[in-house]
């Protein structure tokens, strides 16, 4: 079945610094890519998302490329804050059904 | 102004004895989704509704119901708890067509723990 892979955490950074946390899928088809992000006590947000190959999602700051050929979708921002410390969910949504799965996700902890 | 409500927050139960868990959206999405998601793993999905719809994961256990009696509610329910069932419980809800269309919106959570 479906499956996403990210890398193990917690991921500890200074602020300023600069973030990649990996993720890479195994699906049949050409399934959509998310990322989601939950923060302390808070349920799950959409951070950005891409529906097809080459396709680059972004907000605030962060950005993920779709890339068919080596099946991933990392994320990455450039000048982390305090206020990203998290967990990130890299997930994927089969095109042929409503069913998401999703990675074990990855803390994220950055420091002042 | 919360789209994606759950109630309660936390939730504290005794071992078998039975507990239901509420949802609401104001989204008016079509398809609603129960995850369980235990300490430090990804949210599991145990079952959905499109529309009138009920979709079970194969391997959600059959301690675990739900109902949708209209749009904008769902509840799980837990017929007997176990020590294993202490988990968060994330509802979502997406919309199969139109422009959010394939994104999940979640609600805060109930967390659940069984004495």
């Amino acid at each position: 079945g479906d499956s996403v892979t990210q890398m193990e955490g917690p991921v500890t950074l200074s602020e300023e610094a600069f973030l990649t946390i990996n993720c890479t899928y195994t699906a049949t088809g050409y399934p959509s890519l998310f990322w989601y992000v939950q923060y302390p006590g808070e349920g799950l947000q959409l951070l950005l998302k891409a529906t097809k190959a080459d396709d680059k999602g972004s907000n605030k700051g962060f950005e993920a490329t779709y890339r068919k050929e080596t099946t991933s979708f990392h994320l990455e921002k450039g000048s982390v804050q305090v206020s990203d410390s998290a967990v990130y969910f890299c997930a994927l949504r089969d095109n042929y059904g409503q069913n998401f799965v999703f990675g074990p996700g990855t803390r994220l902890s950055v420091l002042p | 102004d919360a789209m994606v409500i759950q109630n309660p927050r936390y939730q504290v139960t005794q071992f078998g004895k039975p507990v239901t868990l509420s949802c609401s959206q104001t989204l008016n999405h079509n398809v609603m989704y129960w995850y369980q998601q235990k300490s430090s793993q990804a949210p599991k999905l145990l079952f959905h509704y499109y529309d009138k719809d009920f979709n079970n994961e194969a391997d959600t256990p059959d301690n675990f119901q739900s109902r949708r009696p209209n749009t904008s509610f769902c509840f799980l329910d837990i017929r007997s708890p176990g020590l294993g069932d202490a988990a968060m419980y994330l509802c979502a809800t997406s919309r199969s067509t139109g422009a959010s269309q394939g994104k999940l919106f979640f609600g805060s959570g109930t967390q659940l723990s069984v004495l």
